[in-house]
């Protein structure tokens, strides 16, 4: 079955440190990922994607994500929290199915203090 | 520049009454979908349209209809509202289908059932 997993409900991080919001997945075929933010009472934003090429992906507000094939994951990454970066963090990756719907994660509420 | 607007914003209703909610993207984006993020932040997409086509109908109560008059706006109707339906509604659009595009998101309709 194809599926996304955000392993951790909630990240805590001291302002400054770098975070790390974790993602893996199971698809079939080549998986296109992708990664939103949703803060308090808003809709999401995109962020980033990787749909092919380089593994590192650099997306909006200073985040990056690293795709595995190995180890089939997409962590998001910023090399230093803001505290306006708390929110809540999606990743998504493409149905292989018919469709080419997104299966999208149970979502990581990120926290940073100051 | 509202690129996804929805209305309305909040919405409170009794059981068993009918209401829609409305959604307009002004991106010149030929997708649309509605999502239903629930209480936990589970995000669950429910219908996606391409060019006024229905190409996602998700397993959802025949209860929820969509409509796409043209691929500038979809509109979500609901008959005999439930309390299960309790839930903020998202619009969202892209540029197109396949899961390769990044989607754009409304800033959600809360919905409320008593």
């Amino acid at each position: 079955a194809q599926s996304v997993a955000q392993p951790e409900d909630q990240v805590n991080v001291a302002e400054g440190n770098p975070l790390t919001v974790k993602c893996t997945y199971s698809v079939s075929g080549n998986p296109y990922l992708f990664w939103y933010v949703q803060y308090p009472n808003r809709g999401l934003q995109f962020l980033l994607k990787y749909i092919t090429g380089d593994n590192l992906v650099k997306g909006s507000y200073g985040f990056e994500a690293e795709f595995n094939k190995s180890q089939t994951s997409f962590h998001l990454k910023k090399p230093s929290a803001l505290v306006s970066d708390s929110a809540l963090y999606f990743c998504a990756v493409r149905d292989g199915g018919s469709n080419y719907q997104l299966i999208w994660g149970a979502g990581t509420k990120l926290i940073i203090k100051p | 520049d509202t690129a996804v607007s929805q209305t309305p914003k909040y919405l409170v209703t009794q059981m068993g009454n009918d209401k829609s909610i409305k959604c307009e993207q002004n991106l010149g984006h030929d997708t649309m979908y509605w999502y239903k993020q629930d209480s936990k932040k589970f995000l669950k997409i429910m219908f996606s349209y391409n060019n006024k086509e229905l190409i996602i109908n998700e397993t959802v109560p025949n209860r929820f209809s969509p409509k796409s008059p043209d691929k500038a706006h979809l509109n979500l109707h609901i008959n005999s509202l439930e309390l299960g339906d309790s839930a903020v509604y998202f619009c969202a659009s892209s540029l197109g289908t396949g899961g390769v595009y990044e989607q754009y998101f409304g800033p959600g309709t809360r919905l409320t059932v008593t």
